[in-house]
């Protein structure tokens, strides 16, 4: 059975730093991981698909990396600022034709201006 | 324009009542799910439609069942409100065989049973 780990579970940086949020993941099998980001009464958005005979994908100041034989996955922010400031969920898929998505348990990210 | 949405937002309730939560998507996905989130901000899949096809049914009670009377809807009911299915629900949809199976979330309902 998949079990997605994040840690830390809460994070605090002061604004303008770089920072790396990390997500492990128990069976390497999977299609393709997720970076969502959560804000409250807004539901989840999407940040970052990484399929998995990807290496990283970037998009503006995120970067996310996999590294699907050691099951890990990073989510790197760039220049951070107060509006990063939110929950960010990294989710697996089984296979193709499986959506079905195994979450993590969130890093909730605080942007110290 | 709200690409998938949920009604109500918030659900106050008694236990034993029967509850229903609404979900409408209008982005011509196929695939609907339901996903709970518990107070421990861990969410974890319930149920996925393909086409007003049921195809995923994780260990669920069975006071839970979804109804999708076409693509763009899947709604959720409850019967018989219990204390421990306070939480909040969401509603996603997506487009598997586009190569890109990314879910769109709606924004959340949080129901609340006292």
């Amino acid at each position: 059975k998949q079990e997605v780990t994040q840690i830390p579970a809460a994070l605090s940086v002061p604004e303008g730093e770089n920072l790396v949020l990390n997500c492990s993941f128990t069976d390497s099998a999977i299609y393709n991981l997720q970076w969502f980001r959560q804000d409250p009464g807004k539901g989840l958005t999407s940040l970052l698909l990484i399929q998995s005979s990807q290496r990283e994908q970037t998009s503006g100041r995120l970067n996310a990396s996999l590294d699907k034989s050691s099951g890990r996955s990073t989510l790197y922010i760039a220049a951070s600022q107060p509006g990063d400031s939110a929950t960010y969920l990294c989710a697996v898929t089984a296979y193709f034709g499986n959506e079905k998505l195994t979450f993590g348990t969130g890093t909730r990210l605080t942007i110290i201006p | 324009d709200t690409a998938v949405s949920q009604t109500p937002k918030y659900l106050v309730t008694q236990m034993g009542n029967d509850k229903s939560i609404k979900c409408e998507q209008n982005l011509g996905h196929d695939t609907m799910y339901w996903y709970k989130q518990d107070s421990k901000k861990f969410l974890k899949i319930m149920f996925s439609y393909n086409n007003k096809e049921l195809i995923i049914n994780e260990t669920v009670p069975n006071r839970f069942s979804p109804k999708s009377p076409d693509k763009a809807h899947l709604n959720l009911h409850i019967n018989s409100l219990e204390l421990g299915d306070s939480a909040v629900y969401f509603c996603a949809s997506s487009q598997p065989g586009q190569g890109v199976e990314t879910q769109y979330f709606g924004p959340g309902t949080r129901l609340l049973v006292l």
